[in-house]
Formats: C-alpha cells, structure tokens, sequence
C-alpha cells in the first residue's frame, strides 16, 4: 500500500466552525490532491498541489483551502463548514513521470 | 453535460459471468485512462492503466480504449464475489495550450457491481 494516511478517520462537526483534514506520505511524492466523493458525483477534485508551498484549485473549491508547508503534508481547511460540506474526503499522491494516482483511506466528515 | 458519463448502475450479475463496464468522455484530449476498484468504505485503488488506444490485459481484466469513439470499457472474466466494489472510470491528459495538466485525474461517477454465488 501506498504510504498514504489521513486524519482524522471521521469527524462531526457543526455547521461554521472551521475544520482541518490532514495528509501525510512518506513516499517523497511532488503531488498531491484533496477530493470529496459524493453519491452521483464520482470523486471530485477540491484542491491540488505540485509541490511545497504550490497550490492550485480544483473543480470545486469554493469554500476550501490548502496548505503544504512540506513535502509530506497537504492540510484541507473548511473555514466555515456547512452541510453542504458532509463528504467523504480522499487525499492522493502522485509521483512524477507517471499518470497514476494513490489514494488515502478517506475522513468521513458529517457537518450538523 | 460531464466531461465523463459511466452509467452508475447499480449492476449485478451471477458469479462466473462476463462483466463490462463502460465510460464516455467528450474531452479529446484525454490520453491517459484508467480503471480504480474501490470496495465499501475505503479508498480508491489502481486496477488497470492504459495509454492512447488499444487493449491491456491482466489476468480477469481487460481494458479497452477506443479513442476515436471517446469510449473506454473494463471487463471482468469469470466474475467472483470478491469483485464486488465500485468501478471508476479516470482520465488525464494535456493541459491548456498543451502544457501539463500536474496529473488531474477526472472521475466518471462509478458503476457499483455485485457478484452473487
């Protein structure tokens, strides 16, 4: 399995209090990406990043940020959760010359 | 209308039979596909990459990519119960103006299997 893990696993929240989901990876890998998984929606992406301090946003950011501070974190905040935001979030990696993709175990977030 | 269509089935089947899954996509510059299992409550994972056109075979698993119609399928041979999970259908490819995309994947929506005995 790819070195890949998130934290924390589940978490219940309330809506406007800001919440933040953590990636680690100890493969060393340039990219890295959030998404969130929703029924009728596959996996979509929130935010990526090629590398420490480079970020850009996905096809549904609005209301995400991301931090990459280093190499072996990628850290999603929701500043002010909303309902909308209940998800199941992966975070992946990706390492260069190639196409494919790594994926986490996911954080179950529920936002009341 | 979605860059990626995969009917999301849900779709169940006996064990031992022929399984084929499939996407379209309208974004011709896709050259990268792939195929990812994910199984109830866990994270996606690679089942079968290919590049441009073609077939790739591994063991039970086909994949097939026919770019000129924007269509790629999965097949599983001699379906078991442990290949129920949902399939994803993902593809990348160039960015704008023919720079690099860093890897975005885009998702088809999953088809969810089921194998009964």
């Amino acid at each position: 399995d790819a070195g890949i893990t998130q934290s924390p696993r589940h978490k219940v929240t309330e809506t406007g209090t800001p919440v933040t989901l953590r990636c680690h990876q100890t493969e060393n890998h340039r990219y890295m990406y959030w998404y969130r998984q929703d029924p009728g929606h596959g996996l979509r992406l929130i935010h990526y990043s090629y590398g420490v301090k480079d970020t850009d946003k996905g096809e549904v950011s609005d209301g995400y940020s991301v931090s990459r501070s280093k190499t072996e974190d990628f850290l999603l905040t929701l500043e002010s959760a909303t309902s909308s935001q209940t998800s199941v979030y992966f975070c992946a990696i990706k390492g260069e010359g190639t196409d494919t993709q790594y994926f986490g175990p996911g954080t179950r977030l529920t936002v009341l | 209308q979605k860059e990626v269509e995969q009917d999301p089935g849900p779709l169940s089947v006996p064990e031992g039979a022929i399984v084929s899954l499939n996407c379209t996509y309208s974004n011709s510059a896709f050259q990268y596909f792939m195929w990812y299992r994910q199984y109830s409550r866990k994270g996606p994972e690679l089942l079968m990459y290919t590049y441009s056109s073609g077939n790739k075979e591994d063991g039970r698993f086909t994949a097939q990519v026919d770019k000129s119609s924007k269509y790629i399928s999965l097949f599983i041979r001699d379906s078991q119960p442990s290949d129920s999970a949902t399939y994803l259908c993902a593809m990348t490819g160039l960015g704008n103006a023919g720079g690099t995309s860093y890897g975005k994947l885009t998702f088809g929506q999953g088809t969810i299997l089921t194998v009964h005995p």
